[in-house]
Parts: C-alpha cells; sequence; structure tokens
C-alpha cells in the first residue's frame, strides 16, 4: 500500500498535549518525517528520523513510532502551533514518496 | 545555510508545458537528491520525483509519462517539466532538498529520508 493515513482534524487547548498519528504499511519499514504548514506558506520540516529534530524547531515537537504508526507529539502546545501538519514516508515498493493526507491542528 | 530559489511560468492553458527551475543557494549541490512537490488547492502534497547530482531520475508513476527533472550542476540549479497539462495540475509547486540516513535499530540498519529546505512554492494556474 502507498498511502499514509491522518486524521483529518484535531483540537488541543493551549499548554496542553496533543498527539498526531499517522498510518500505514511502509512506516513498518522506514520512519516518517513531520511538516508542519501554515496558510500560504511552503512546510517547514518538524522531525524526522528515529529521534530527529531541526535546529530551531522548539523540543515540544517530539516522534516516535510503532508497527505501522508513526506518532508526532506537542507537548505544551503553543497558539503558533496551530497548522496543518503532514507525515511523509517512501512507500513499500521504494519507487516513490508519499505524504498523508494531512492533519489540521487547532489550539484553543 | 542552503536555500532554495524557484521560479517559473504562473499561466498556462491546457496542453502547454509547465516549467520550474529552482536554484541552490549557499550549499553542495551533491550528494544530494532535489525534488518536486506539489499542492492542489486545499488539498495535500503530492511527491512528483527527484534528480540526484549524477543524474538518476525516480519519478511518481502516477505523473511519470508526463515529466521529466533535469539539472544543471555549473549554475546549481533543477528544472521540472510537465507536458500536456490539464486543470487538474493546478497546484503550487515547491522544489526541496531530500536527504537520507540510515538508522541501527536493533540489529537492523533503516534508512530515513526528509526533504528540508524548501522554496517558496510557485502558484501554477491552468486555465483555458
Amino acid at each position: 500500500s502507498s498511502e499514509l493515513t491522518q486524521d483529518p482534524a484535531v483540537s488541543v487547548a493551549l499548554g496542553q498535549t496533543v498527539r498526531i498519528t499517522c498510518q500505514g504499511d511502509s512506516l513498518r519499514t522506514y520512519y516518517a518525517s513531520w511538516y508542519q504548514q501554515k496558510p500560504g506558506q511552503a512546510p517547514l520540516l518538524v522531525f524526522y528520523g528515529k529521534n530527529s529534530r531541526p535546529s530551531g524547531i522548539p523540543d515540544r515537537f517530539s516522534g516516535s513510532s510503532s508497527g505501522n504508526t508513526a506518532s508526532l507529539t506537542i507537548t505544551g502546545a503553543q497558539a503558533e502551533d496551530e497548522a496543518d501538519y503532514y507525515c511523509n514516508s517512501r512507500d513499500n515498493s521504494g519507487k516513490l514518496y508519499v505524504f498523508g493526507s494531512g492533519t489540521q491542528v487547532t489550539v484553543l | 545555510q542552503v536555500q532554495l530559489q524557484q521560479w517559473g511560468a504562473g499561466l498556462l492553458k491546457p496542453s502547454e508545458t509547465l516549467s520550474l527551475t529552482c536554484t541552490v543557494h549557499g550549499g553542495s549541490f551533491s550528494a544530494y537528491y532535489w525534488s518536486w512537490v506539489r499542492q492542489p488547492p486545499g488539498k495535500g502534497l503530492e511527491w512528483i520525483g527527484e534528480i540526484h547530482q549524477s543524474g538518476t531520475t525516480n519519478y511518481n508513476p502516477s505523473l511519470e509519462s508526463r515529466v521529466t527533472i533535469s539539472l544543471d550542476t555549473s549554475k546549481n540549479l533543477f528544472s521540472l517539466n510537465l507536458t500536456s497539462v490539464t486543470a487538474a495540475d493546478t497546484a503550487v509547486y515547491y522544489c526541496a532538498r531530500r536527504n537520507s540516513d540510515i538508522a541501527l535499530v536493533g540489529t537492523a540498519f533503516i534508512r530515513y529520508n526528509w526533504f528540508d529546505p524548501w522554496g517558496q512554492g510557485t502558484l501554477v494556474t491552468v486555465f483555458s
């Protein structure tokens, strides 16, 4: 399968924790990478690999993986974290890279 | 710090060819794959394809018959051509660098990839 499934939308109270999940067969073989996208902006890498966060990304962003599910957790969500989040991985055929359908995160 | 700057025509008619270029500033062009990703209005991201400095290309099978990605190493730029466009090709097109590494997990090596940095995006609209 070349699909990565994400929940369309989640909401989180300011300062609370939210977990965004990404499911797909290829995640049993490859780590996911995660991107934050705000309206009118290019995607921004926020987490990748087993445990890597790019320079400049707050440590409230963390990732994990188990079986066919990858997760991005925002611990202590801030107003500026409100955005769409996409996961990405190589598909099992190894022929292409697939993005998840995206999760819209609303910070209440 | 590597930055990607992209440009190209933003308005096309059906059956025309989309052409976009992305210049790599401030970093090495070699040892990476250079990708194109698109996003239709209000929708998600779709990987189009990539090229390595060696000239090796990989394309999304859904677009492979119409896509060509090329590069000019002397100018540190790579380009996207998409032929026979239709309204379904209307999207914001992004260039991005694909990075790759290997992690040792237990006794197995697992390769992982990530896209960073990204270009600013170019809206391409196909209208008749």
